[in-house]
């Protein structure tokens, strides 16, 4: 089944302390992305990337970082996380070329206390 | 950043009643697309429109890009329960951007 998975779907942590939410599809598609949805505020893109080893910031990039060593995998990376950053996270990949929809994942929901 | 607006931002509707939400923006865009979201998942795409004028039909469901592609609508046809959840559209390429969303309700 075509599918981009993410792990965890909840996380719980604390400030400042490091973590990784993963992000694989199945599709050999060139183009991934994350977001973070808020209420009030939508779907916001913090990061994407073209191909493998091409990343490039979206609107909100602040506090996150993201790599692209292998075509199926683009996780997420909190170095230090802090409570703004609590908030709804989906991963989303499509085919290069031009936007023709993303298939998304099924979110992590992660709460920085 | 290119914005997309969405209205209305809520929506709520007896069952069998018809319904239009509008995406509108300022800025061309080479295609749009819609999505439906339920709470806690992540968006499924429903159609993506890519010339002016286009229009998409999805069993009750009609789409249209506008002439100019600037803006988008979704039209529901005697709207069932199922249909319950949030309509996103999004657009753009490498940067991609979504409105905030219309969240439908639809009563039994």
């Amino acid at each position: 089944e075509a599918q981009v998975t993410q792990n965890p779907r909840y996380l719980i942590t604390v400030t400042g302390k490091k973590l990784t939410v993963t992000c694989s599809q199945n599709m050999n598609h060139e183009y991934m992305s994350w977001y973070r949805q808020d209420p009030g505020l939508g779907l916001r893109q913090i990061y994407y990337s073209m191909n493998v080893e091409v990343t490039d910031k979206g609107d909100v990039p602040e506090g996150y970082k993201v790599s692209r060593k292998e075509k199926r995998n683009f996780p997420l990376i909190l170095e230090s996380p802090s409570p703004n950053q609590t908030s709804l996270y989906f991963c989303a990949s499509t085919s290069s070329g031009t936007n023709y929809g993303y298939t998304f994942g099924s979110g992590t929901r992660l709460t920085v206390v | 950043t290119q914005l997309l607006e969405q209205s209305p931002q809520f929506l709520s509707i007896q069952e069998g009643e018809n319904l239009t939400v509008y995406c509108n923006s300022s800025s061309v865009f080479s295609s749009l697309q819609w999505y439906r979201q339920e709470p806690g998942e992540g968006p499924v795409l429903l159609v993506t429109v890519v010339t002016g004028g286009e229009v998409k039909k999805l069993k009750r469901l009609t789409f249209q890009f506008g002439d100019a592609r600037k803006d988008s609508s979704l039209h529901i046809t005697a709207a069932q329960p199922g249909d319950t959840g949030l309509y996103l559209c999004a657009g753009g390429y490498q940067k991609v951007t979504f409105g905030i969303g219309t969240k439908l309700q639809v009563i039994p």
